[in-house]
């Protein structure tokens, strides 16, 4: 099992360009979540996705955009990046049911925005 | 005023102390609770849940506090492995699922 993974883990971006963070998982997870991590801030939830099919809005949505097309993926979308979306945002995954509500997270993509 | 609440440290604390963290919550709704550990530039990982009876793990204790709204991590027997930052993390039920909720972190570096 690879768990949960994350492409890239390094990005450059000018002002303006637009690119998309791949987060995969192959524990049959139900719920994913985009985070991210800026020094002093903690971890803020992007958009998070319950199953197939289905995105919400979490704390910090604007200027992002997700999908999850299949199961095992949640891509999340920058359109036009901005420099104040530097950051380092992490994946995570967890099971529907449980007492655990267990998160797994992914080693993060580390984004720099000039 | 933010949701859940840590103080940043350090606590910087020589090895064989015991350290204890507080963290509080604003949501009284709030359903589960947890401490993560996160190593620098790593992924956060589950240190452990934390119920309302209170729970242990070898050199780790968390306890729940719902009348006051916080919870807590005693560490005892520090060793240096336990310098990292901790995450504390609270669920509120939101749009029909638990939306994790994670403070700031607190720093914790254990020195010989």
């Amino acid at each position: 099992n690879a768990g949960v993974t994350q492409t890239p883990k390094f990005r450059v971006l000018k002002t303006g360009q637009s690119m998309t963070l791949l987060c995969a998982q192959d524990m049959n997870h139900e719920y994913m979540y985009w985070y991210r991590q800026d020094p002093g801030m903690g971890l803020r939830l992007i958009h998070y996705s319950v199953g197939e099919g289905t995105t919400a809005k979490g704390e910090v949505p604007d200027g992002y955009n997700v999908s999850r097309l299949k199961k095992q993926n949640f891509l999340l979308g920058l359109e036009s990046a901005a420099p104040s979306q530097t950051s380092v945002y992490f994946c995570a995954s967890r099971t529907q049911g449980g007492d655990s509500y267990e998160q797994y997270f992914g080693p993060g993509t580390r984004l720099t925005v000039t | 005023r933010k949701e859940v609440e840590q103080d940043p440290g350090p606590f910087n604390v020589p090895e064989g102390a015991t350290v204890a963290f507080n963290c509080t919550y604003s949501n009284s709704a709030s359903q589960s609770f947890f401490w993560y550990r996160q190593d620098c530039r790593k992924e956060p990982k589950l240190l452990m849940s934390v119920y309302s009876s209170g729970n242990e793990d070898g050199r780790f204790t968390a306890q729940l506090n719902r009348a006051s709204q916080y919870i807590s991590l005693l560490i005892r027997d520090s060793k240096l492995s336990d310098s990292a930052t901790y995450l504390c993390v609270v669920t509120v039920l939101g749009g029909g699922s638990y939306i994790p909720t994670f403070g700031r972190g607190t720093s914790l570096i254990v020195h010989p």
